[in-house]
């Protein structure tokens, strides 16, 4: 069965600090890993999408990189605006995303 | 180009009851997924559906059904309405034309008293 564990489960910033999500995953035959963002009450907002390992993706603060077995997102000088929570969904053969719990961020002023 | 719309956005039912919720994807999209999303389970695959088919299905019980239409909308249904299915219901589109991203909805809010 697919395992996702994302770590840590929440992440306290101040602006400026730059800090890495983890995300663990265990799934057969991955055919792309996700990150999205999710605003409480929202729906997750798409974020990145890696096929394979020692790919990396950037978008504005965000930085995204795969191995084989873990993928990290990287928030470099963070902003009051990054707040949110994080969610990672590795894909198998069998086409389903597994998410992880997230990782919530709360960045300070 | 409109993003995946979810009606109703808020819903209170009462045990016992049934509920179903709509979702239509972005234009083009042929694949809609499901989902449930809890404090306590996070976010848990219900079904999707392609082209009409459920083509793949979670571990959910029978309660939680699903269909799609020929014009790529698709609703779910729960019936007889349990305290624990209060969650928010999220429906994702895909267009599974080269790039295979989930798009997701606002989501429906079901409080189930």
């Amino acid at each position: 069965e697919d395992q996702v564990t994302q770590s840590p489960e929440a992440l306290r910033l101040q602006e400026g600090e730059s800090s890495s999500l983890n995300c663990s995953y265990t799934v057969s035959g991955l055919r792309g890993l996700f990150w999205y963002r999710q605003d409480p009450g929202k729906g997750p907002e798409f974020l990145f999408t890696l096929y394979s390992a020692g790919e990396e993706k950037e978008k504005e603060r965000l930085k995204a990189t795969l191995t084989k077995k873990e993928s990290f997102l990287h928030i470099t000088a963070p902003k009051p605006e990054d707040s949110a929570t994080y969610l990672c969904a590795p894909r198998g053969n069998d086409y389903k995303l597994s998410f992880g719990a997230g990782t919530t961020v709360t960045v300070r002023a | 180009k409109a993003g995946v719309t979810q009606t109703p956005r808020y819903l209170i039912k009462t045990r016992g009851q049934q509920v179903t919720l709509s979702c239509s994807p972005i234009s083009g999209h042929r694949s809609v997924s499901w989902y449930q999303q809890t404090p306590g389970q996070g976010l848990q695959f219900l079904f999707e559906y392609f082209s009409e088919t459920q083509r793949n299905k979670g571990n959910f019980p029978g309660r939680f059904s699903g269909r799609q239409f020929s014009n790529s909308r698709s609703e779910m249904n729960v019936s007889t309405l349990e305290l624990g299915d209060s969650a928010l219901y999220l429906c994702a589109s895909t267009s599974f034309s080269g790039t295979d991203t989930q798009y997701f909805g606002p989501g429906t809010r079901l409080t189930v008293l």
